[in-house]
């Protein structure tokens, strides 16, 4: 079936350092690929997501790279903020239709300190 | 668009009651998820549903949960009789997009 692997937490960091977390995945089709963030006391909210390979989805200064020839989809940042700190979720889903049913990640918190 | 919305977003109960959540979906879209979300199991999908009729409800965990989607702007998911374990947030989410949650407490 189909799995996604993400980077064991938590992570901390300071203000201003770079961030990478780690996802991999294992799936029966040709995945689409997602990264949700969670902010304290909310809801998943879709970060950014890539469809086919060597695709880059961005937003909020957050990238990460769809990389078949290794299953992954790492996030990145190139300087955190405190108002980063999130649990972050990669999932993905393989079926032919849009917003057929995610399989996710377990999270990785991310604290970022001033 | 105001998003999905849920109601309530926070709900207590005593054990042995009835418990609906709701969940008013995005216009146009087909699909609608129920998931649950604990510190000990993470996030779960309970049921989903495409075009309002329910297609996977094996992770429904007992026969306490039910779910409808009566129409393609409502959906319940409802728990009968709640139980102290029950206790976790509920999210609806259509297509790839969440709600804000219903935080649920079974005392």
């Amino acid at each position: 079936g189909d799995s996604v692997t993400q980077m064991e937490g938590p992570v901390t960091l300071s203000e201003e350092a770079f961030l990478t977390i780690n996802c991999t995945y294992t799936a029966t089709g040709y995945p689409s690929l997602f990264w949700y963030v969670q902010y304290p006391g909310e809801g998943l909210q879709l970060l950014l997501k890539a469809t086919k390979a060597d695709d880059k989805g961005s937003n909020k200064g957050f990238e990460a790279t769809y990389r078949k020839e290794t299953t992954s989809f790492h996030l990145e940042k190139g300087s955190v903020q405190v108002s980063d700190s999130a649990v972050y979720f990669c999932a993905l889903t393989t079926e032919e239709t849009s917003g057929s049913r995610l399989t996710f990640g377990e999270g990785t918190q991310l604290t970022v300190n001033p | 668009d105001a998003g999905v919305i849920q109601s309530p977003r926070h709900e207590v109960t005593e054990m042995g009651q009835e418990v609906t959540l709701r969940c008013k979906p995005i216009s146009g879209h087909d699909y609608l998820f129920w998931y649950r979300q604990t510190m000990m199991r993470g996030l779960e999908l309970l049921i989903y549903f495409n075009n309002n009729v329910p297609i996977d409800d094996s992770g429904m965990p007992e026969d306490r949960f039910s779910a409808k989607m009566p129409n393609a702007s409502f959906s319940t998911l409802k728990i009968q009789p709640s139980e102290p374990r029950d206790s976790a947030v509920y999210f609806c989410a259509t297509e790839q997009y969440f709600g804000p949650g219903t935080r649920l407490t079974v005392l």
